[in-house]
């Protein structure tokens, strides 16, 4: 079946860039997303690609798509304190309104 | 317009006790859904609805009823609470639109003791 994987845990500098990676195994899914959750709060989407795009960048987001490989990477340059939070990418099919899978979500932390 | 809530935000339960998870979302969608999240599973899909009266079976349905009797609300019962159900809960909602961003609520932490 549909599988969506990441890394538990990245821990980088404050300043630095952060590169969050997902893997999935569905060839068919027509959209990627990226969603951020804060301590304590429901999920908020970031940013989405679809699956004919190889990149899309919005402000200190850049997303990546190897659709060959069905790898999906999040930059985040300049990384803040802020941003620290858990990141899950997510993939879905056009046709299903249900099937959206979320990855188990990578935690991430900042040093200063 | 206050997006997706959700009611209660924390609760603690018997075994064998019975309560209701209310969603609520004042955006016109058509698209509901609960999910469950647990620590290194990601989210889980337990039932979802795809207009008023309808629902179907997520991936994780078994020990959980829905309903959704309003466009607005999609209730997540459980009849006999387990503690295997002890989890955060999250309920969604997301337009017909093609890149159906979901919204998401702001999550019930229930615990089964």
């Amino acid at each position: 079946g549909e599988d969506v994987e990441q890394s538990l845990f990245l821990s980088v500098r404050e300043g630095d860039s952060s590169v969050i990676n997902c893997t999935y195994t569905d060839s068919s899914s027509t959209y990627l997303y990226w969603y951020k959750q804060e301590p304590g709060a429901g999920l908020q989407l970031l940013t989405y690609i679809f699956s004919n795009m190889d990149m899309k960048q919005d402000q200190r987001l850049t997303v990546l798509l190897n659709k060959k490989d069905k790898h999906l990477s999040l930059r985040i340059a300049d990384t803040q304190t802020g941003d620290s939070a858990i990141y899950f990418c997510a993939e879905k099919e056009y046709s299903s309104a249900s099937k959206i899978i979320f990855g188990s979500g990578t935690r991430l932390s900042i040093r200063p | 317009n206050a997006g997706v809530t959700q009611t209660p935000k924390f609760r603690v339960l018997k075994t064998g006790q019975s309560m209701t998870l209310l969603c609520a979302q004042d955006m016109n969608h058509e698209y509901m859904y609960w999910y469950r999240q647990d620590p290194g599973m990601g989210l889980r899909l337990i039932h979802y609805s795809v207009g008023e009266g309808t629902t179907a079976k997520g991936e994780v349905p078994d020990g959980y009823n829905v309903s959704r009797l309003k466009k607005q609300n999609f209730l997540l019962g459980l009849e006999s609470a387990a503690p295997s159900q002890t989890s955060v809960y999250f309920c969604a909602s997301s337009s017909m639109g093609l890149a159906d961003n979901m919204y998401f609520g702001p999550g019930t932490r229930l615990t089964v003791t």
